[in-house]
């Protein structure tokens, strides 16, 4: 049971936009960055989003991120094919003396 | 560029001990921290815990605590992570990774992972 709720799925059609949950606590995402990751089957994941918003350098802004009190969304435009893939939301949380890191289940995206 | 390279995979008995090594390149490797995050087979990902490279501080996950130690030699740059008392359910995908910024918890470089299975 991860401490970060994320939907198991999302599906869309390509072209469209998706958007991805996390949900946490005020121990966590209430009160700390959040940041997004992408992985493909077999390899490493890949940072999309840090800081709850902002992009590395080289990706897309077809991915954006926001937060909103003890939530968090991912949202992808204009969905391809390479974008299906396993997605993970990350914080810290605070309610160990000296805090973890926690990751949501994951979300697997299908592109119809 | 900057780049994190893990050992080779491991295949180990209930019971025994697995070290994995993880060597940076292209950047300060004192400058940053270096976290463990593991992946079970169809599962998600698990941090395990992190180490600072300036001083060697370190914050374990409390389901590892006692089990696990993470150390590094800042002559070659490189990270470990002992796993103790291995058991079946510690079969995974065991991934180094690096912070984006120094004052940034968000892992931008991974190392390409390395696989341990526990089996009698």
């Amino acid at each position: 049971q991860s401490v970060l709720t994320q939907p198991p799925s999302v599906s869309a059609a390509p072209g469209q936009k998706v958007t991805i949950s996390c949900s946490g606590s005020s121990s966590n995402i209430g009160n700390n960055y959040v940041s997004w990751y992408q992985q493909l089957p077999g390899t490493a994941p890949k940072l999309l989003i840090y800081d709850n918003n902002k992009r590395p350098s080289g990706i897309p802004d077809r991915f954006s991120g926001s937060k909103s009190g003890t939530s968090a969304t991912l949202g992808i435009t204009g969905l391809q094919t390479g974008d299906e893939a396993d997605y993970y939301c990350g914080t810290w949380d605070s309610s160990l003396s000296a805090g973890e890191w926690v990751f949501g289940g994951g979300t697997k995206l299908t592109v119809l | 560029q900057v780049q994190l390279v893990q050992s080779g995979a491991e295949v180990k008995k209930p019971g025994a001990s697995v070290k994995v090594s993880c060597k940076a390149s292209g950047y300060t490797f004192t400058s940053y921290g270096i976290s463990w995050v593991r992946q079970a087979p169809g599962q998600g990902l698990e941090w395990m815990g992190w180490i600072s490279a300036y001083n060697g501080n370190t914050n374990y996950a409390q389901k590892l605590q006692g089990r696990v130690t993470m150390t590094t030699d800042t002559s070659t740059s490189t990270a470990y992570m002992e796993l103790r008392s291995l058991r079946s359910d510690d079969t995974a995908v065991y991934y180094c990774a690096r912070p984006l910024m120094v004052t940034s918890d968000a892992f931008d470089i991974w190392g390409q992972g390395t696989m341990v299975t526990v089996s009698s």
